[in-house]
Order: structure tokens, then sequence, then C-alpha cells
């Protein structure tokens, strides 16, 4: 069974950092690209940051909303992605995800999700 | 990058179909075939019900199914369930300023 676990969420003041972790389970996680996708009140849905497997150099990408300030990152010994998450600023609080993309010749978004963490950036 | 445009609310009886559209433009929903659904249930993860517009993953009900014309792509819910009450949400890969866009989210309710 697809299990992916989130965790590094919590509170920080504007301007501070923040590290997000995902523990990846039940499927061969080098073979997938990796996403992270939030979820706020006010923007709803948002993808945020893709990093490709190892076939396709670990490539990155990034929304506008986050470049420059977040890195997405993976470690395919431990069967686990990351997101950096740097000058955060208030229209960061959301719910973030941890998703499985790349099917559907690398085009494919999400087939599986985990609970999300919780960041709340607030003074 | 806009959002792609979901109606707020839709609901039906038991046993009706409803549809969902999921409206975007040229650069995304209708520039390719790359277009998902996703259905969450309250405190629930989001599950993948449909991808590449009308293809259903491995144990998603028959009763839902996609489809896209121009710009818009459709959701469509047939046979009603009680269980069908969720938020369904559209996305779609694009290029730009983003790779995916995802819609404003449609909350479906059962009478």
């Amino acid at each position: 069974e697809v299990q992916l676990v989130e965790s590094g969420g919590g509170v920080v003041q504007p301007g501070g950092s923040l590290r997000l972790s995902c523990a990846a389970s039940g499927f061969t996680f080098s073979d997938h690209y990796m996403d992270w996708v939030r979820h706020s009140p006010g923007k709803g849905l948002e993808w945020i940051a893709r990093v490709r497997n190892k076939a396709n150099t670990f490539s990155t990408e990034y929304a506008a909303s986050v470049k420059g300030r977040f890195t997405i990152s993976r470690d395919d010994s431990k069967n686990s992605l990351y997101l950096q998450m740097n000058s955060l600023e208030v229209e960061d609080t959301a719910l973030y995800y941890c998703t499985r993309g790349g099917f559907s010749y690398g085009f494919g978004l999400a087939d599986y999700w985990g609970l999300g963490t919780l960041v709340t950036v607030s003074s | 990058q806009s959002a792609l445009t979901q109606p707020a609310s839709v609901s039906g009886s038991r046993g009706q179909s409803i549809t969902i559209s999921c409206t975007g433009t040229s650069s995304d929903v209708g520039g390719h075939n790359y277009v998902s659904w996703y259905q969450q249930h309250p405190g629930k993860a989001p599950k993948l019900i449909i991808y590449d517009v009308s293809h259903r993953p491995s144990g998603v009900s028959d009763r839902f199914s996609g489809s896209k014309s121009g710009n818009t792509a459709s959701l469509t819910i047939s046979g009603l369930q009680a269980e069908d009450e969720a938020y369904y949400y559209c996305s779609s890969y694009t290029r730009g300023t983003t790779l995916y866009v995802f819609g404003t989210g449609s909350e479906v309710t059962v009478l």
C-alpha cells in the first residue's frame, strides 16, 4: 500500500525557515517524480514544486510564487522527500501535501497524496 | 497563472447524474490532454479519480467519467450516491509560471 507521511510543519514568524519531510513507502520511491502541493483557504490548491527521478537527472521545477525561496530535494536511500522553505511569508500559510507524480509520460500529477502537514506563518 | 474555474457547488438527488465543469484556457485545459480530477472528503487526503481527461485509475468506480471540449473539461458522476458528497478539484498541466494549475473546487451535495 502506498503511504506518504509528511512532517515538519509548525508555526513560524515571517522571514523564518522550515523544513518539511515526507516518508514514502509501499512503492519504489526512486522510480517516481515527487511533488509538493499546498492548500490554503485563500488560494485553494496550488502546485509548488517537483523533483524528477535519477533517470531525469533529479531536475526540479518550481511555481513562481516560491521560486528562489523554497528548495525541493530527495534522498532515495531513505525513501524521503524534503522541502526547505526560507523567507516565509504570511501567504505561505497552508496545509502542505507530499504527492507522487510523473505517471502518464511524466505529465501526471498526484496519483497518491499524504495527509499533509500544516504550516502557519504568523507574527 | 489563474486557477481553473469550477462551480462552487453542485447538487443532485440519489441516483441522478451531475456534471462539474472546469474551464481554463488554451494554455492549460485546451492545450493538451493532461487534465485530472480529485475527490476530497473532509479531513481526508485528496484522491485521484480521473487522469488524462477520461482515464480512471484502478479501483475507481465507473460511475465517474471525464471528458473535454475546447478549454472546458467535465467530470460526470452517474448514479449519485451518498458517499459521493465531497469536494472535487480539477487540475491541468500547463506551461507558464507554473507546471500545474488547479481548479477552484466544487462541493457536491447529494439531496
